[in-house]
């Protein structure tokens, strides 16, 4: 079965400071990979997605950025945080291949910027 | 662009209670709709989902009817538990390949015994 993990948990950082969110996926191969943002009061919203190793979309333009060295990990980045990066960040996948469009989401990561 | 509207609550309700949380939607052609729940602390599980209109999406008690002329897609429960407290996201996609999901603000649900 397929499973995908998020760290870490919860982060506390500095503004001004980096951020290196990690995500994976075990149990599929060439997943369709995907970052979201909860913030406070807003809802969720679509960051960024991914097709492929290398191949990323962006939704909103912002402070962030994402990569996909390996197929089965997808990596949420910033050079210097704000405080309006503080919120809870959720990694998705999906199999088109398999014909299930259906997204599966991690954990969760807890983003706190002081 | 697409859109999802839903009320935002907090809703509360007794347990047993019937249970209708609605969800309208704006989007170009033919999207696919979702129901997600998250429970305290946790992230997201897909609760039901449904593809075209018509279709009746179901899970765990929980029935949701994509209604293409009204562009909804309200979620009902006959008979809640306190279980049932989290929030709940109304979703679609549209249509093809890798899209994203666009989710509406959730909907806070507290069921009290």
């Amino acid at each position: 079965s397929q499973t995908i993990h998020q760290w870490p948990a919860t982060l506390v950082q500095p503004v001004g400071s980096p951020l290196s969110l990690e995500c994976t996926v075990e149990g599929t191969s060439n997943p369709n990979l995907y970052w979201y943002r909860q913030a406070a009061g807003r809802g969720l919203q679509l960051l960024f997605y991914s097709v492929g190793i290398g191949q990323i979309s962006s939704e909103v333009p912002q402070n962030l950025s994402a990569s996909r060295p390996q197929d089965r990990q997808f990596i949420l980045s910033s050079k210097k945080l704000l405080l309006s990066d503080s919120g809870f960040y959720l990694c998705a996948w999906s199999d088109l291949a398999g014909l299930v469009d259906t997204q599966y989401f991690g954990p969760g990561t807890r983003l706190t910027v002081l | 662009g697409n859109s999802v509207t839903q009320m935002e609550g907090p809703v509360t309700l007794s347990e047993e209670a019937f249970l209708t949380i609605n969800c309208t939607y704006t989007a170009t052609g033919y999207p696919s709709l979702f129901w997600y729940v998250q429970y305290p602390g946790e992230g997201l599980q897909l609760l039901l989902k449904a593809t075209k209109a018509d279709d009746k999406g179901s899970n765990k008690g929980f029935e949701a009817t994509y209604r293409k002329e009204t562009t909804s897609f309200h979620l009902e429960k006959g008979s809640v538990q306190v279980s049932d407290s989290a929030v709940y996201f109304c979703a679609l996609r549209r249509g093809g390949g890798a899209d994203g999901l666009t989710f509406g603000k959730g909907t806070h649900l507290i069921i009290q015994p």
